[in-house]
């Protein structure tokens, strides 16, 4: 098993486009969050999944915001007519499930919007 | 909205010397967990506890949840340049609304000096 993967690494956009990120969980894990992270700052919680249902999105995913799951599988952020308060690292975590068990987070996505 | 303050907000000590670190809450957490985080990367998990008064050690590191369930500590003895990164609390409770998503704090950065 590989943990979890985010692609890309790094992404640079200019306002106003649209980007998606792409998170592949641990296999045996049906639980799926994603987080967002600034600098000097924790994570803060977005949204999570429990297979391919969206149970829970926080009021800092804007319209602009929208995540899936199909399947139940890998998950897509995808982050429409970006603005520069966006820049921030977007991590993506799964879990075996409950809050017994720890969350294996990826390496996160580095977006930097000019 | 559940707060975790992490205190101190940043610690620089040298090799071979203890630490405490903080993370304290006016909520009450079902769950409560501790992880290291180094730059550029996604946080890694340390522990999990979820009974109050629970101890659990990790070869150097010793963290206690609270009785209360409401804070919780991070004890490392004999630092080594290797502990350096920024630590990170998380919270989790069953709110009864499907509530799911960790609460971070904003962190401890540590730096170990050889």
């Amino acid at each position: 098993d590989t943990g979890v993967s985010q692609n890309p690494r790094h992404k640079i956009t200019k306002r106003g486009q649209n980007v998606t990120f792409r998170c592949d969980p641990i296999s045996e894990h049906n639980r799926l969050y994603w987080y967002r992270q600034t600098l000097g700052q924790g994570p803060e919680f977005l949204t999570y999944f429990q297979n391919e249902a969206q149970l829970e999105k926080s009021r800092l995913l804007s319209d602009r915001f929208s995540a899936e799951r199909p399947k139940g599988s890998f998950s897509t952020l995808e982050i429409q007519r970006t603005e520069q308060g966006d820049s921030a690292m977007y991590l993506c975590a799964s879990s075996l499930g409950g809050l017994a068990y720890g969350y294996t987070f990826g390496s996160g996505t580095r977006l930097t919007v000019v | 909205t559940q707060l975790l303050e992490q205190s101190p907000q940043f610690l620089s000590i040298q090799e071979g010397e203890n630490l405490t670190v903080y993370c304290n809450s006016s909520s009450v957490f079902s769950s409560l967990q501790w992880y290291r985080q180094e730059p550029g990367e996604g946080p890694v998990l340390l522990v999990t506890v979820v009974t109050g008064g629970e101890v659990k050690k990790l070869k150097r590191l010793t963290f206690q949840f609270g009785d209360a369930r409401k804070d919780s500590s991070l004890h490392i003895t004999a630092a080594q340049p290797g502990d350096t990164g920024l630590y990170l609390c998380a919270g989790g409770s069953y709110s009864g609304g499907g509530a799911d998503g960790l609460t971070f704090g904003k962190g401890t950065h540590l730096i170990i000096q050889p």
